[in-house]
């Protein structure tokens, strides 16, 4: 079992729709980070989180330290938002632990 | 803005080549990465720097080597390329400084060995 689990691996939505992406881990952790990955390559870095919920823009974070759980919501969701969305623990050191990505389409 | 940048964004090399891939950062971070990321296994760690010429080798070592003579720059090297390196190579960096040490990624370089 992986240390960092997401869920949907794939998901297609409208334009407009409400999405959210989940992240799941079963080790202990500094921050969470979620990160965007598009087409050709390269990766951007969303959120960093320890506690509570973050936003930007249309885009949502939260955590639950508790139940080792953070979601991504997008709201409103667009085209230009199709793209891999990862999420990766850091557990204080150098050493980050990556989920597989979450492929993400939305369609016009 | 930060800005790690990568030699090339594509490459192809024949199976026993040596081959070189260039990183280079223009914001002072101690620490740079080189992770490999393949379809379905997320990005896994290859090898991590935390100062010049100094590294560690993190998940996947085998097969690779790094050189940090420079503060901005990390290399790394496929010492005799295997088609089983076909892949995706990314370079990051972070500060020492950063508490959650968010990192700043490279383009990307895919490579594929024939």
């Amino acid at each position: 079992k992986n240390e960092v689990e997401q869920s949907p691996q794939n998901l297609t939505a409208q334009e407009g729709e409400f999405i959210t992406i989940n992240c799941s881990y079963s080790v202990g952790i500094s921050a969470l980070h979620w990160l965007q990955q598009h087409p050709g390559g390269g990766i951007v870095s969303l959120f960093m989180l320890s506690s509570g919920k973050k936003k930007h823009g249309r885009l949502i974070a939260t955590i639950n330290i508790q139940e080792k759980h953070s979601s991504l919501h997008i709201t409103a969701s667009h085209p230009r938002d199709s793209a891999v969305y990862i999420c990766a623990v850091n557990q204080g050191t150098y050493k980050y632990i990556f989920g597989t990505g979450t492929r993400l389409k939305v369609l016009a | 803005d930060v800005k790690v940048t990568q030699s090339s964004r594509y490459l192809v090399k024949r199976t026993g080549e040596k081959v070189f891939l260039e990183c280079v950062q223009d914001m002072d971070h101690e620490n740079m990465f080189w992770y490999r990321q393949d379809p379905g296994l997320g990005l896994r760690l290859i090898y991590f720097s935390y100062d010049v010429k100094m590294k560690e080798k993190g998940d996947i070592p085998e097969g690779y080597s790094v050189s940090r003579e420079k503060k901005e720059r990390f290399s790394l090297i496929l010492e005799s390329a295997s088609t089983n390196q076909t892949s995706m190579y990314l370079c990051a960096s972070s500060p020492h400084s950063s508490p959650f040490r968010e990192q700043f990624f490279g383009p990307g370089t895919r490579l594929t060995v024939l």
